[in-house]
């Protein structure tokens, strides 16, 4: 079963980095996700698509701030020089023959 | 630049329907497969069905599969996603998002379905 893993909660101070990771589950560590941020009481925003070889694609106007990366079954989203902006929800989602699934979001709180 | 609009939402009693429609604009509508993505209150994003550009392909998550059903018009750069037997538990904000079974590029605001007596 297609399944994806977030930590509920991640925090970092201000001006610090943080690394948010999705864990793909048993089987399907050869597929790509995309990350999407979600801000209080706004809709998400797609971010980036990372494949399993690393490589990605950034979504338009993210800044520069914003990476991707990846290892075995895990994809990570790695935010530099955090703002107070970045504060949000962060859901990972992928796809298979016929479905979509997201991850349950990790909720980043920045200090 | 794109645009997603949803609309369409609003209080429903139990076993009530309800269409909920997604404009687009900013891109060619015709060459992009579309989704219904839905999020109850406090809770995470849990997907709700696809489309395919053409129409000819449409898949559902366990869920909502023989209640609903997602369709696109796309001589009018519009998705649909039509609601039936409603249920308490398919209250939510209901976004669409472009993307046919690969990351989801594009997000619209929302619009919010509560089903309540």
């Amino acid at each position: 079963q297609l399944v994806l893993t977030q930590s509920p909660s991640a925090s970092a101070s201000l001006g610090a980095s943080v690394k948010l990771t999705c864990t793909l589950s048993s089987g399907h560590s050869g597929y790509a996700i995309a990350w999407h941020q979600q801000q209080p009481e706004k809709g998400p925003r797609y971010l980036i698509k990372l494949n399993a070889d690393g490589s990605h694609i950034k979504g338009d106007g993210i800044p520069d701030r914003f990476s991707g990366s990846s290892s075995g079954a895990e994809r990570y989203l790695t935010i530099s020089s955090l703002q107070s902006e970045d504060e949000a929800d962060y859901y990972c989602q992928t796809w298979g023959t016929g479905i979509v699934v997201f991850g349950g979001g990790t909720k980043l709180t920045v200090l | 630049q794109v645009q997603l609009v949803e609309s369409g939402g609003g209080v429903v009693q139990p076993g009530r329907s309800l269409r909920l429609s997604c404009g687009v604009s900013g891109f060619s509508f015709p060459n992009y497969g579309m989704n219904w993505v839905r999020q109850a209150p406090g809770k995470g994003l849990e997907w709700v069905a696809v489309i395919w550009n053409d129409g000819s392909n449409e898949y559902y998550a366990d869920s909502v599969r023989g209640r609903f059903t997602i369709s696109r018009d796309n001589s009018n750069n519009t998705l649909y996603l039509q609601m039936n037997g409603l249920r308490a538990e398919d209250t939510a904000v209901y976004y669409c998002a472009r993307g046919q079974l690969e990351s989801f590029d594009y997000w619209g605001q929302g619009t919010l379905v509560t089903v309540s007596s």
